[in-house]
């Protein structure tokens, strides 16, 4: 069965700390895995998209990494702000044709930044 | 900057009643996308559209339809509004194909239906 697990489910970190939250997928086919940060009462909006071959991608203060081999993925977040609260999703694509169709979402982790 | 807009952030609706909800998008996108989200389930695809007038069904159309007329529009139905139809709805859209990978999506609609 295509799944995809997040962990942890919720996470409360300091503000300027780091954190890495974690996902593990069985999808099958794999064509590329992506992390959304959701705002509460907001729609998702996307940090990294990462197909096969890479293996790391950067957007700011956000670092993913893949491994396509033992199926997981991390999400770092680098000296933390308070405008990091949010949920943080993973989603895996199982269509190598695009369109979106097949996407596998996990259930996000709850993430709250501190002061 | 691309822009998906959804119709109401927030309806209250009445059992029964027949629901729209409606969702634009300005980047000139073949494929648009109906989802829920709930709590515990993540979100999950209605109704997924790659084209004007055509329309696929995802993982839970049942008690849903849906209308694209226009390419920038695609209407999400309700029929007849039931309790468990309460949610919030999402709108996405995207380019088809390899170009697809970037997913925009709307702000959201909090549906309670009472």
């Amino acid at each position: 069965k295509n799944q995809v697990e997040q962990s942890p489910q919720s996470l409360i970190i300091l503000e300027g700390k780091n954190c890495t939250l974690q996902c593990n997928y069985t999808v099958s086919p794999f064509s590329n895995l992506r992390w959304y940060k959701q705002d509460t009462g907001r729609g998702p909006v996307s940090l990294t998209i990462m197909t096969f071959s890479e293996n790391t991608k950067s957007n700011g203060r956000y670092t993913a990494t893949l491994d396509a081999d033992t199926k997981q993925s991390s999400l770092h977040i680098t000296a933390s702000q308070l405008s990091d609260s949010a949920s943080y999703i993973c989603v895996v694509s199982g269509d190598g044709a695009g369109n979106n169709r097949k996407l596998i979402w996990g259930l996000g982790t709850s993430l709250a930044v501190n002061p | 900057d691309v822009k998906v807009t959804q119709s109401s952030r927030y309806l209250v609706k009445r059992t029964g009643e027949k629901v729209f909800l409606e969702c634009v998008q300005d980047m000139d996108h073949e494929n648009m996308f109906w989802y829920r989200q709930d709590p515990g389930l993540g979100l999950r695809l209605i109704y997924f559209s790659y084209d004007v007038k055509m329309k696929e069904k995802g993982d839970i159309p049942e008690g849903y339809s849906v209308s694209r007329e226009k390419k920038e529009r695609f209407s999400l139905i309700l029929e007849s509004a039931s309790t468990n139809q309460t949610s919030m709805y999402l709108c996405a859209s995207s380019f088809p194909g390899q170009s697809s990978y970037e997913q925009y999506f709307g702000p959201g609609t909090r549906l309670t239906v009472t």
